[in-house]
């Protein structure tokens, strides 16, 4: 099926353990973000793409990793995760347009992330 | 430092009666604004936009207020249905910037 899709969905990890989080688009919109969901600070932007291989730093990316080899994926590391990353994490992606009115991000459906 | 807020965590309204709800940004710069609405255990979804040459747009039920002077962005849901009980999101950006900015968004309960 067309769309947004992330994988887990739910994951409990350790502190210092390695995780990632992985966003998979059919659209092959050019450009992919990565957000985090925490009561009282709405959606921060953690990364973003504008296309394979051109990655940049958005709000909140200390504790971070990203790639994009490919279009359609953008997968988010936790290098050493820490508590203060227990979050729900909603990757979105959109296309370049010159502009028009109307929808911008299409997002995931989200992973909700422990660490514990 | 929040670019965007919106000053109301939840709201409560009456099935049938007008939703009014509220953004309230810093930055005269920004010249496009969205709202997004998120149900539980799902991704936000796309609800409404304005570009700052406006002070409204409607759709259907949904209509988003612009006023500029104040820098305050507010969205009315006319008549309320229980389906409309979600999250809120109010975003802002520039024209030709992909990157929005969220603010932190507003419960709406509506009561049956």
């Amino acid at each position: 099926d067309a769309g947004i899709t992330q994988s887990p969905r739910y994951k409990i990890t350790e502190t210092g353990r390695q995780v990632t989080l992985m966003c998979h688009q059919t659209w092959s919109h050019s450009y992919m973000f990565w957000y985090r969901q925490d009561l009282g600070h709405g959606l921060r932007l953690i990364y973003y793409s504008a296309a394979a291989d051109i990655t940049d730093k958005g709000e909140v990316p200390d504790g971070y990793v990203v790639s994009r080899s490919k279009t359609e994926n953008f997968p988010l590391t936790l290098e050493s995760a820490t508590r203060s990353q227990t979050s729900v994490y909603f990757c979105a992606s959109s296309v370049v347009r010159l502009w028009d009115m109307g929808e911008t991000q299409y997002f995931g459906p989200g992973t909700r992330l422990l660490v514990l | 430092d929040q670019q965007v807020k919106q000053n109301s965590p939840s709201l409560s309204v009456q099935e049938g009666r007008i939703s009014i709800l509220n953004c309230d940004y810093t930055n005269s710069m920004f010249d496009y604004f969205l709202w997004y609405k998120k149900y539980p255990a799902e991704g936000p979804t796309f609800l409404i936009s304005i570009s700052s040459i406006k002070d409204k747009n409607e759709d259907g039920r949904f209509t988003v207020f612009l006023n500029k002077s104040a820098k305050h962005l507010s969205l009315h849901i006319v008549p309320s249905q229980p389906g409309d009980s979600a999250v809120y999101f109010c975003a802002v950006t520039n024209f030709g910037n992909e990157k929005l900015t969220f603010g932190t968004g507003t419960r709406l309960t509506i009561i049956p």
